[in-house]
């Protein structure tokens, strides 16, 4: 079946710290990958997505993601982050436009 | 662009009540999907319709459920018969046919059942 998960539930970091959070899926054949972001109180956002081409994604607000073929991996990584960049991370999996599969969300707190 | 809308954005019902949705896509989005969140957890499918079609249903959606999009442009999301169960939020998003098919989401609806 396919399936999405995501590696850590809560993280929470320091102002300037850098962020990786992780993300894997279990799909055969071709797959789009995002990662979805949703601040408090706010509707979920893109924050990027892959569909093909360079492995290496760049998405709003300096975050980017790689993936990765060999580990089914799709890692969220930002270099710096800020007190505004805490929300909650979604990774999500589809094929040919159809139906999103969901992790269970990467709650983040960045402490100021 | 406007955003995707759902109404209402807040549903407070008793066990056994009938509960209506609606959601508003994206003007030139095609397509439509339903979507059910709850604490702790991702978005999890239950329907998408392209145009007026509905293409695909997960077996989440039991025979209570029934969605609607009958002239391709809003959707309807009825449940019948509502359980403390039913308790979530239910998320609408769109995206177009062609191209890359990025869906956006909207803010959602949250029923209570009590």
């Amino acid at each position: 079946a396919q399936s999405v998960s995501q590696h850590n539930h809560h993280v929470i970091l320091s102002e300037a710290a850098s962020l990786e959070l992780g993300c894997n899926y279990s799909y055969g054949g071709t797959v789009n990958l995002f990662w979805y972001v949703q601040y408090p109180g706010q509707h979920l956002q893109l924050l990027l997505k892959y569909f093909s081409g360079d492995p290496l994604v760049k998405g709003i607000k300096g975050f980017e993601a790689e993936f990765i073929k060999s580990k089914f991996s799709f890692n969220l990584r930002k270099p710096s982050v800020q007190w505004s960049d805490t929300a909650e991370y979604f990774c999500a999996a589809s094929q040919y436009g159809n139906k999103l599969v969901f992790g269970a969300g990467t709650i983040l707190r960045v402490k100021s | 662009d406007t955003g995707v809308s759902q109404d209402p954005r807040h549903k407070i019902t008793k066990r056994g009540q009938n509960v209506t949705f609606r959601c508003d896509p994206i003007s030139e989005h095609n397509r439509l999907y339903w979507y059910r969140q709850t604490l702790g957890q991702g978005p999890e499918f239950l329907t998408y319709f392209q145009n007026e079609a509905q293409l695909e249903k997960s077996r989440l959606l039991s025979d209570r459920f029934s969605a609607e999009r009958p002239k391709g442009s809003f959707s309807t999301l009825e449940i019948q018969r509502t359980e403390q169960g039913d308790s979530a939020m239910y998320l609408c998003a769109s995206s177009r046919q062609l191209g890359h098919y990025e869906q956006y989401f909207g803010p959602g609806t949250r029923l209570t059942v009590t």
